[in-house]
């Protein structure tokens, strides 16, 4: 399995400004996920990150509320831009390890809990 | 419409006693792959057990065990001897052929009682 870091593992921001969560992984990885998870709730997919190409983006999710980047085959960032409320959430970001005709598994990183005040 | 539905929102069991987390899911795609996570109260999500749905037998992997009914399209997880630290939010997902995202269920939250 990968170990994946991410970074912060919590903060509390104003309202308005940005957080930009860093992930990296122990090896190569091709795909990247970002998901988030709001109070109570479920994970909800945000967007795929490959590096070399933009990110796509899920239904709900867009470029300028959350720009991703994907420099190179271990690193991934997610910013949550001009934050409100709504942004509180756990943000986790995941990487596929292949199991060659097994199928594939995703690991996930400890996640960053966002609290906006 | 709910891919992935896990009907116990919470579950209380007595320590070492064995417990059966329902998941069933929806999906016309012969070809697919059923996870299930824990997730702590730190909030990380922790991978515990996969089955393709190709696989003849129920995955295992130490204490925990998937009741693959392909039929019924359900995907129980079993966990044997349970634990205080197995107290948590455990989640059920699906990846469906060609897609590598995974669509999770709502979570079933477990306490084990001493």
């Amino acid at each position: 399995s990968a170990v994946i870091s991410q970074k912060p593992s919590r903060d509390i921001c104003q309202r308005g400004t940005s957080l930009t969560i860093q992930c990296q992984v122990d090896s190569q990885v091709t795909m990247m996920f970002w998901y988030r998870q709001q109070p109570g709730q479920s994970l909800t997919l945000i967007a795929t990150a490959n590096q070399g190409s933009e990110a796509t983006y899920e239904s709900g999710f867009v470029i300028d509320k959350f720009p991703i980047s994907r420099p190179n085959l271990t690193f991934s960032t997610l910013t949550v831009s001009n934050m409100s409320p709504e942004d509180s959430s756990i943000y986790l970001c995941s990487v596929v390890h292949f199991l060659g005709t097994e199928g594939n598994i995703q690991y996930f990183g400890a996640g960053t809990r966002l609290s906006v005040l | 419409a709910q891919k992935i539905t896990q009907t116990q929102p919470g579950m209380f069991v007595q320590e070492k006693e064995a417990v059966t987390l329902d998941c069933t899911y929806d999906t016309s795609d012969p070809s697919y792959g059923l996870f299930w996570y824990k997730q702590p109260s730190s909030g990380e999500m922790i991978f515990l057990i996969y089955q393709g749905s190709y696989d003849q037998q129920n995955a295992t992997e130490g204490r925990y065990s998937l009741n693959f009914q392909k039929a019924r399209k359900s995907a129980n997880l079993v966990i044997s001897a349970s634990q205080l630290g197995d107290s948590a939010m455990y989640f059920c997902a699906m990846r469906e052929k060609g897609a590598q995202k995974l669509v999770f269920g709502q979570g079933t939250r477990l306490t084990i009682n001493p």
